[in-house]
């Protein structure tokens, strides 16, 4: 069991906003603002969409933004495009000096 | 552009042994902190363990504790994770990725992975 916890999917229609959440501790995701989104396809690596809570890498669509409230984070895609379906994650620093994952949410676009 | 490749991955019986390797390219390896994280089949993401840009500390999950060790080589460019007392629930996917800085922060580059399958 992850110790950040995700919902293991959630669906859209294209154009949609949707947003998934990632809730945790004050330990982790409410005690500090070191939360990451990562996107990953099938069978290909990770990719950072969100770090920090709120930045962008740079490359990353503006359609991706993220933000906390207390301990939990979230990471809301506007428009949504049929490219968006994939697997997110979230990671969060922790105050026993170790990093977290979330269990990951499917995106199915619909 | 940011390149991390993985290697040494394979089959290997329980409590046995393997070291993967990390070449890095692309930025200037000896200035970040670098991890490894694994993702078993059909799984989520686990972080495994953490090294400071010198090598001074290292981190690691209560899972992999003991039995782990992660060391870097800055003048070759190369991470590595010796995995020792290897167990049929270590079988995943490996990933070395780098830190944004050298603070233990969630990774910003990942490598494609090298997959380390633990059976008899």
């Amino acid at each position: 069991q992850s110790a950040l916890t995700q919902p293991a999917s959630v669906s859209g229609s294209p154009g949609q906003s949707i947003t998934f959440s990632c809730t945790g501790t004050s330990n982790d995701v409410g005690g500090y603002n070191y939360v990451s989104w990562y996107q990953q396809y099938p069978g290909e690596a990770p990719r950072l969409m969100i770090y920090d809570v709120t930045n962008r890498p740079s490359g990353v669509s503006n359609r991706f933004s993220g933000s906390k409230s207390g301990n939990t984070a979230s990471l809301t895609i506007s428009g949504l495009q049929a490219e968006d379906e994939a697997d997110y994650y979230c990671s969060s620093y922790t105050s026993s000096g170790t990093l977290e994952f979330g269990g990951g949410t499917k995106l199915t676009v619909v | 552009q940011v390149q991390l490749v993985e290697s040494g991955g394979g089959v290997v019986q329980p409590g046995g042994s393997l070291r993967l390797s990390c070449a890095a390219s692309g930025f200037t390896f000896s200035t970040y902190g670098m991890h490894w994280v694994r993702q078993a089949p059909g799984k989520g993401l686990e972080w495994v363990a953490f090294i400071r840009l010198d090598g001074s500390h290292e981190y690691y999950a209560d899972s992999v504790k003991g039995r782990f060790t992660i060391s870097r080589e800055n003048p070759k460019n190369t991470l590595y994770l010796q995995l020792n007392s290897l167990r049929p629930d270590d079988t995943a996917v490996y990933y070395c990725a780098k830190d944004r800085l050298n603070h233990l922060l969630p990774p910003e580059y990942w490598g494609q992975g090298t997959l380390v399958i633990v059976s008899s």
